[in-house]
């Protein structure tokens, strides 16, 4: 089956860097994604690597590396609206349906 | 571009009752997930539509549950003779042409007294 780990809480200051890690056990590999989630809110894509390496969009990246089973999502520049719970996901084995990490809450304080 | 739109927001039942939920996905999307998320844990899946076929359930879904996808376009969610441990966020995605992008409407919770 599908398994995914992830730290569950992270805490930077405005302004830092923060990467959170996620690690992976996959029957079948799709690629990995990750969702931010604010307290109360829908879960939104933010990135997916579904090759080696680096993806950037804005304040926010993500790497995967494949042999590694391994990927993070990488926040810069951090802002209080970032503090959210982040989570990484894989595709089921059918290739569909996401299964999602137990999330990381990230708190950024002032 | 509405997004997604589920219906209602929050519902409170006695056990044993039936509850039904709505999902309204966003227009051009052939895709329809249904997602069940507790406090303090990521989402699980429940079920997978493309168009109106049902290609995918959970073993997380027993037979108290229902889902049904009508002419591909909203999808219901029915629970039957509610448990304490249905009590959780139902959350509805869809997506087009990829799997990974999936976009999530902003749930129904559920609560069993």
């Amino acid at each position: 089956g599908q398994s995914l780990e992830q730290p569950s809480e992270v805490t930077a200051v405005e302004g830092a860097i923060v990467q959170i890690n996620c690690t992976y056990q996959t029957s079948g590999f799709y690629g990995l994604s990750w969702y931010q989630q604010h307290d109360g809110g829908a879960p939104t894509f933010l990135s997916y690597n579904g090759l080696d390496g680096l993806e950037e969009t804005g304040r926010f990246s993500s790497f995967l590396s494949r042999s590694d089973s391994y990927g993070y999502l990488l926040l810069q520049e951090l802002q209080m609206k970032d503090s959210a719970s982040y989570f990484c996901a894989v595709k089921d084995q059918a290739g569909t349906a996401l299964i999602f990490g137990k999330g990381t809450t990230l708190s950024v304080s002032s | 571009d509405t997004g997604v739109s589920q219906n209602p927001r929050h519902k409170i039942t006695k056990r044993g009752q039936n509850v039904t939920f709505r999902c309204d996905p966003i227009s051009e999307h052939n895709r329809l997930y249904w997602y069940r998320q507790t406090l303090g844990q990521g989402p699980e899946f429940l079920t997978y539509f493309q168009n109106e076929a049902q290609l995918e359930k959970s073993r997380l879904l027993s037979d108290r549950f229902s889902a049904e996808r009508p002419k591909g376009s909203f999808s219901t969610l029915e629970i039957q003779r509610t448990e304490q441990g249905d009590s959780a966020m139902y959350l509805c995605a869809s997506s087009s042409g990829t799997h990974y992008e999936q976009y999530f409407g902003p749930g129904t919770r559920l609560t069993v007294t």
